[in-house]
């Protein structure tokens, strides 16, 4: 029973392509966010959502845009795939009273 | 200057060493601290988590701060094949956005 899901767990994809990774929590957790972990492991936050409200856009390129259906979901859309989009990117939800965050597996983003 | 300082490493010890593994931050308005362990190819997990400055104990495992230094650190005794993963502190100032270091990859020689 996983706590917070991420799919696709691979997504290998040309330059220039649009695509989506998609992230459910069940752990009825308020937060949810979007980091990218790059080659050497560093892990940045992109975006974090409170009951569906955006409250942190860290700088990111347009071409990134998070949606939150719903507490429970959040997406991620990127356009016109760079080379440079290649890294890990992790969805992880956090409570109001825990702040330690639960994370996905992980999506490893190819772009070729 | 990266707001947490964290040597990437790797470090490499025997089974049964004692391990520290340190952070420096630069932002004096960091209360929570956290240490979380990635294994190849997962996510990262929460192992330690500490409010402001002081010691805490779980298991083999050992989370101290010292915000006037601005130093935290994680002990691991006895250390064991199974620990061998990348350590990251993670920080953040109660807006609950963690600031992450870079990560220690860390294998324990059996």
């Amino acid at each position: 029973d996983t706590a917070v899901s991420q799919t696709p767990k691979y997504l290998v994809t040309q330059m220039g392509n649009d695509k989506s990774i998609k992230c459910e929590q069940n752990l009825g957790h308020d937060t949810m966010y979007w980091y990218k972990q790059d080659s050497k492991k560093f892990l940045k936050i992109m975006f974090s959502y409170n009951n569906k409200e955006l409250i942190i856009n860290e700088t990111v390129p347009n071409r990134f845009s998070p949606k939150s259906p719903d507490k429970a979901h959040l997406n991620l859309h990127i356009n016109s795939l760079e080379l440079g989009d290649s890294a890990v990117y992790f969805c992880a939800s956090a409570g109001t009273t825990n702040y330690g965050y639960t994370f996905g597996s992980g999506t490893r983003l190819t772009v070729v | 200057q990266k707001e947490v300082e964290q040597d990437p490493g790797p470090l490499s010890v025997p089974e049964g060493a004692i391990v520290s593994l340190n952070c420096t931050y630069s932002n004096s308005a960091f209360q929570y601290f956290m240490w979380y362990r990635q294994y190849s190819r997962k996510g990262p997990e929460l192992l330690m988590y500490t409010y402001s400055s002081g010691n805490k104990e779980d298991g083999r495992f050992t989370a101290q701060v010292d915000k006037s230094s601005k130093y935290i650190s994680l002990f691991i005794r006895d250390s064991q094949p199974s620990d061998s993963a990348t350590y990251l502190c993670a920080m953040s100032g109660g807006a609950q956005k963690l600031v992450f270091g870079q990560g220690t990859r860390l294998t324990i020689n059996p």
